[in-house]
């Protein structure tokens, strides 16, 4: 189930079910959206992205689903395996200016065997 | 093709002392951007390099600086260090001024303590 840690929120899973880690961002101007994965002791890796002029992005085992109405986003991640467990952060970008990303507080997920 | 490597690792240092932290961009990538990642939170951007000069700044005093070295390298400095400056310090090097998608690569990070 998902519960609120004391530091992150976090997300605890069978491996071979499928999760679904989500995302509230801030800024209704935000177009632009990544999912980071973090293992620790590592730098945050690339999982998947999508542009505010789609709604649903896959990848290998991941989607991304956009919800501009209400300013969410999630990520669905398949068959979840024990090398998935890391936490996993949303960037948002709005257009113009720098385009400097805002990183969400991120969620862990633990993946028992 | 290397990574991004930042040094040291791990680093402790007193309030009111000064830091100097580095990173070595990937090969073939002539930007570099630094964050701050506190403690179970989301890395907060510093500020960017792009071919020597800033390329945008976050929301950070301006006792965090950097330079950014013909090479590609960069240092990022924190004069006056404070408790709340104790964090995981992150390097992300790309092409072009990007600020992330793919291609954009993290290095592991210094873990800074101020005490």
């Amino acid at each position: 189930g998902e519960s609120v840690g004391l530091h992150l929120p976090t997300l605890s899973v069978q491996e071979g079910d499928n999760s679904i880690i989500n995302c509230a961002y801030s800024n209704s101007a935000s177009d632009y959206f990544i999912w980071y994965k973090q293992e620790s002791g590592k730098g945050p890796q690339f999982i998947i992205d999508i542009r505010s002029n789609m709604d649903k992005r896959q990848g290998q085992r991941v989607t991304v689903l956009l919800n501009k109405t209400v300013k969410h986003l999630s990520l669905q991640i398949a068959a979840t395996q024990p090398g998935d467990s890391a936490v996993y952060f949303c960037a948002e970008y709005k257009s113009g200016g720098s385009y400097i990303p805002t990183f969400g507080r991120g969620t862990s997920l633990i993946v028992h065997p | 093709e290397t990574g991004v490597t930042q040094s040291p690792t791990h680093l402790i240092k007193t309030r009111g002392q000064q830091v100097t932290l580095r990173c070595s961009s990937q090969s073939g990538h002539n930007t570099v951007s630094w964050y701050q990642q506190a403690l179970g939170q989301g890395p907060q951007f510093i500020f960017q390099y792009y071919r020597e000069e800033e390329n945008g700044r976050g929301n950070f005093p301006p006792r965090f600086s950097g330079l950014q070295f013909p090479n590609y390298s960069s240092e990022l400095n924190v004069n006056a260090l404070e408790l709340d400056d104790s964090a995981l310090y992150l390097c992300a090097s790309s092409l072009d001024g990007r600020t992330g998608g793919y291609g954009y690569t993290f290095g592991s990070g210094t873990r800074l303590t101020v005490v």
